[in-house]
Order: structure tokens, then C-alpha cells, then sequence
């Protein structure tokens, strides 16, 4: 089956800064790759998403990139904010809607301001 | 984006009873749900998947008899904790996978639901 592998688990920056969380999988044919933060207390939510046909995906101060051949995808977070402080997972699926993503054990963010 | 709600939030019960959570797909319809159980400062550990109209899907470890769950509609699943223990408090999330079309298969989370059996 697919494994995720998320990197660091811990990431402190200061405001401003950028964040980057890596994440490698194993499943060649997984070609769907989402990003949930979550909050403390609360339900991971939907932040951004990249499918295998595109390398790169941005959403104002996020981005992913995908390397499918290296089988890695990273999240980028420019100018980061205290409020950009949470637990970041990253998961891996296979599109169709049959499959259970697999997820990374989580990376927690800390912006000082 | 979709919404996925589910309730209670919060929920505090006696040992040896039984509490049901709730997990509603509010804007779209969700042949395929999940239910996760995660501890303090872990990653989310997948309890089942919920298909709509049959019987679900449990992961090794997980005790169906224990966490019942039902998708008796394409917006609603529930797992209810059957006589519940101090050792099952713990914060229950449900998904759901949006599966029409042009969606993707995206899949949201709902809100979370705090257990705490004394």
C-alpha cells in the first residue's frame, strides 16, 4: 500500500519568513495530493490540492510543487502570519473514488510574531 | 468550498453508555465517508470507511461491535460508541468524499466531535 512520509515534524519560523513541509510517497500510481491545516481543537480543512497532470499549484501565499518522478511534493508558505500557525498534513491518493488517502503524520507550524 | 458538519462538537457521557456523532455532507452527496480517531499531538489514525448502503469498512485493530457505523444516506453517516469506556475519549472526526462530477473525489473534513467518558 502507500506510505507518506512528512518532513520536519516540527517547524518554527518567524513572521515573514517562508515554510517549507516536504512530503515523499511510495505509490507510483497515487496522482492526487492534498494539504489540510488544522487547528487546534478543530477539523483539518482543505487548504490546497495538486493532481498529477500539473507541477505546480499557488493560491496567493501557498503553493504546492509535485515531482512525480521523484515521488515528492512540497507545501510553500510565503510571508507567513501567527495565524498560519497549525498542524499542516499532507496526504496521497489515487483519484478515483473508490481509495483512501493516506496521510502524513502531520507537521506542526509555529509563527512567532 | 463543500461543507461537512458534524455534531456534536463536544460530548461528555457515562461510562457504560452509548453516544452517536453525526456527519453530514451539507452540499454535496457522499457515497464514501470516514471516520477518524486522533489523540492529543498525533496524525489521524482511520477508524472505517462508510459506504453508502453497506456495511462498513473497518481497519484492523477497530472493534465494529464497539463503533458502530451507519450511512443510511448519500449526506449522512454516524458512529455511535457503544458502551463506552474512559479509554475511548477522544477527538472523533469524520470525511467525506465528494464524488460528483467535476469534483474530483475531493475530500473535506468535518468540524470534530470531543468525547470524554467518565
Amino acid at each position: 500500500g502507500e506510505n507518506v512520509e512528512q518532513h520536519p515534524s516540527t517547524l518554527s519560523v518567524q513572521e515573514g519568513d517562508s515554510a517549507v513541509i516536504k512530503c515523499t510517497y511510495s505509490d507510483s500510481a497515487s496522482n492526487y495530493f492534498p494539504w489540510y491545516k488544522q487547528e487546534l481543537g478543530k477539523g483539518p480543512q482543505l487548504i490546497i490540492d495538486i493532481r498529477s497532470n500539473v507541477g505546480e499549484k499557488k493560491d496567493q501565499r501557498i503553493a504546492v510543487t509535485l515531482n512525480k518522478t521523484a515521488k515528492h511534493f512540497s507545501l510553500h508558505i510565503t510571508e507567513t502570519q501567527p495565524e498560519d500557525s497549525a498542524v499542516y498534513f499532507c496526504a496521497a491518493s489515487k483519484g478515483g473514488g473508490s481509495y483512501i488517502p493516506t496521510f502524513g503524520r502531520g507537521t506542526s507550524l509555529i509563527v512567532h510574531p | 468550498g463543500a461543507v461537512v458538519s458534524q455534531h456534536p462538537s463536544r460530548v461528555i457521557c457515562k461510562s457504560g453508555t452509548s453516544v452517536k456523532i453525526e456527519c453530514r455532507s451539507l452540499d454535496f452527496q457522499a457515497t464514501t465517508m470516514f471516520w477518524y480517531r486522533q489523540f492529543p499531538k498525533q496524525s489521524l489514525m482511520l477508524m472505517a470507511t462508510s459506504n453508502e448502503g453497506s456495511k462498513a469498512t473497518y481497519e484492523q485493530g477497530v472493534e465494529k461491535d464497539k463503533f458502530l457505523i451507519n450511512h443510511a444516506s448519500l449526506t449522512l453517516s454516524t458512529l455511535t460508541v457503544t458502551s463506552a469506556h474512559p479509554e475511548d475519549s477522544s477527538f472523533y472526526i469524520c470525511s467525506a468524499r465528494n464524488a460528483g462530477t467535476g469534483s474530483g473525489n475531493t475530500i473535506y473534513f468535518g468540524e470534530g466531535s470531543w468525547l470524554t467518558v467518565v
